[in-house]
């Protein structure tokens, strides 16, 4: 078992729509979490830290579920330029930071 | 602010030669990380430094590769001899240190092409 996994999708959704990503990480000591986003060809960009609380930025939305062990992405209102791969990232002590496959969003007009 | 600096941008190497990438992190910086990304294999941690010492480098595959962090501003990735299954888009990252968290800042990458 992979130690972060996500549906690689793609999930094609239309403009306006709102898409949720999850991921799940398999160390229960696992102590930080984010989401990046990747653009074809170019380099992982941090789209925002996860926090117990869940957070928010805008249009997007982070939780966090340490019983079940995953984390989500909520993308409210999509936008065309929302088009890209979603990493989700899981640090596990020691600053050694896990990244999963990545999930490819297409957002369609 | 500048952000993190790879050079180059690409290389072209022919199987058996040598190939150094180079990296230099965001100013401040006490963390600096190379990752090898492939469509099979996604993105994998290589090696990282904290205040220019290797922390952890499980992750390099074998011998043929090493990395050094000779200051606090510099960092090369050396592949020797290099071989095609070594083709790969390689990114550095560098962060800060603040508590758990570790939010990481990416270079551009350096596409290298083995023939």
């Amino acid at each position: 078992r992979k130690e972060v996994e996500q549906d690689p999708g793609p999930f094609n959704v239309p403009e306006g729509a709102t898409v949720a990503f999850n991921c799940t990480y398999s160390n229960s000591a696992s102590q930080s979490f984010f989401w990046y986003r990747q653009d074809c060809r170019k380099e992982p960009k941090l789209l925002m830290s996860v926090y117990s609380s869940g957070n928010e930025d805008g249009r997007f939305t982070a939780q966090l579920n340490r019983a079940s062990q995953y984390i989500s992405l909520l993308i409210r209102d999509s936008k065309l330029s929302d088009s890209a791969t979603y990493l989700c990232a899981v640090g596990n002590g020691g600053f050694k930071t896990i990244f999963g496959a990545g999930t490819r969003l297409f957002v369609k007009a | 602010d500048a952000g993190v600096i790879q050079s180059p941008r690409h290389e072209v190497t022919e199987m058996g030669q040598e190939v150094t990438l180079r990296c230099k992190p965001i100013s401040g910086h006490d963390y600096l990380f190379w990752y090898r990304q492939t469509m099979m294999r996604g993105l994998e941690l290589l090696i990282y430094f904290n205040n220019n010492v290797p922390i952890d480098d499980s992750g390099m595959p074998e011998d043929r590769f090493s990395a050094k962090m000779p200051n606090a501003s510099f960092s090369t990735l050396k592949i020797q001899p290099s071989e095609p299954r070594d083709s790969a888009v390689y990114f550095c990252a560098s962060s800060r240190t603040s508590g758990v968290i570790n939010e990481q800042y990416f270079g551009p990458g350096t596409r290298l092409t083995v023939t």
